[in-house]
């Protein structure tokens, strides 16, 4: 079935380091993909998304790309803030499972000043 | 526009009771969902609703009953409480199945003794 593996956590970084949070995914058909941020207390929050293969979605200095041939969805910042402190999701819209959404297993981002 | 509000905040019950976690949203949203959230298992789906009197079984549904009267509410009904189902529960809504934009709600966080 559908499914995201995102990388583990918890990352530690210094203010103004570049952040990488890397995500794969397993579909059929052609899936969306999505990053959620879920800062402490707080429901989760879509961060971007793309909708097919080459697609870059992109907000607040985030950027990732649907890349197809890989199967990856890797979520970047050049120069992470303390604000950006939070759990992030990697996440799938299924096209061939009743456009069920599946979510990795969250990847917790504590930036230090 | 409230977005999508969940009562209570935070509950404890004992094993084998049960309880109604609320969920509302005001946005006309015809697709409701409820997902646990689980320390290293992400976010897993148990029900959903593709509008009112129509509802569905997601990943992890044992244990929970749902119904969908209106448009707006979507109770998660907890039928006899176990230890395993103490969790952050998540309350979703969008505006159709094939709608990407997700809107979650600050969740319900529930332990059972």
């Amino acid at each position: 079935g559908d499914s995201v593996t995102q990388m583990e956590g918890p990352v530690t970084l210094s203010e103004e380091a570049f952040l990488t949070i890397n995500c794969t995914y397993t579909a059929t058909g052609y899936p969306s993909l999505f990053w959620y941020v879920q800062y402490p207390g707080e429901g989760l929050q879509l961060l971007l998304k793309a909708t097919k293969a080459d697609d870059k979605g992109s907000n607040k200095g985030f950027e990732a790309t649907y890349r197809k041939e890989t199967t990856s969805f890797h979520l970047e910042k050049g120069s992470v803030q303390v604000s950006d402190s939070a759990v992030y999701f990697c996440a799938l819209r299924g096209t061939n499972t009743g456009n069920q959404f599946y979510f990795g297993t969250g990847t917790s981002l504590t930036v230090i000043p | 526009n409230a977005g999508v509000t969940q009562t209570p905040k935070f509950q404890v019950l004992k094993t084998g009771q049960s309880m109604t976690l609320q969920c509302a949203q005001d946005m006309n949203h015809e697709y409701m969902s409820w997902y646990r959230q689980d320390p290293g298992m992400g976010l897993r789906l148990i029900h959903y609703s593709v509008g009112a009197g129509i509802t569905d079984q997601g990943e992890v549904p044992n244990g929970y009953n749902v119904s969908r009267s209106t448009t707006e509410d979507f109770p998660l009904r907890l039928l006899s409480a176990a230890p395993s189902q103490t969790s952050v529960y998540f309350c979703a809504s969008r505006q159709g199945a094939k709608i990407d934009t997700q809107y979650f709600g600050p969740g319900t966080r529930l332990t059972v003794l």
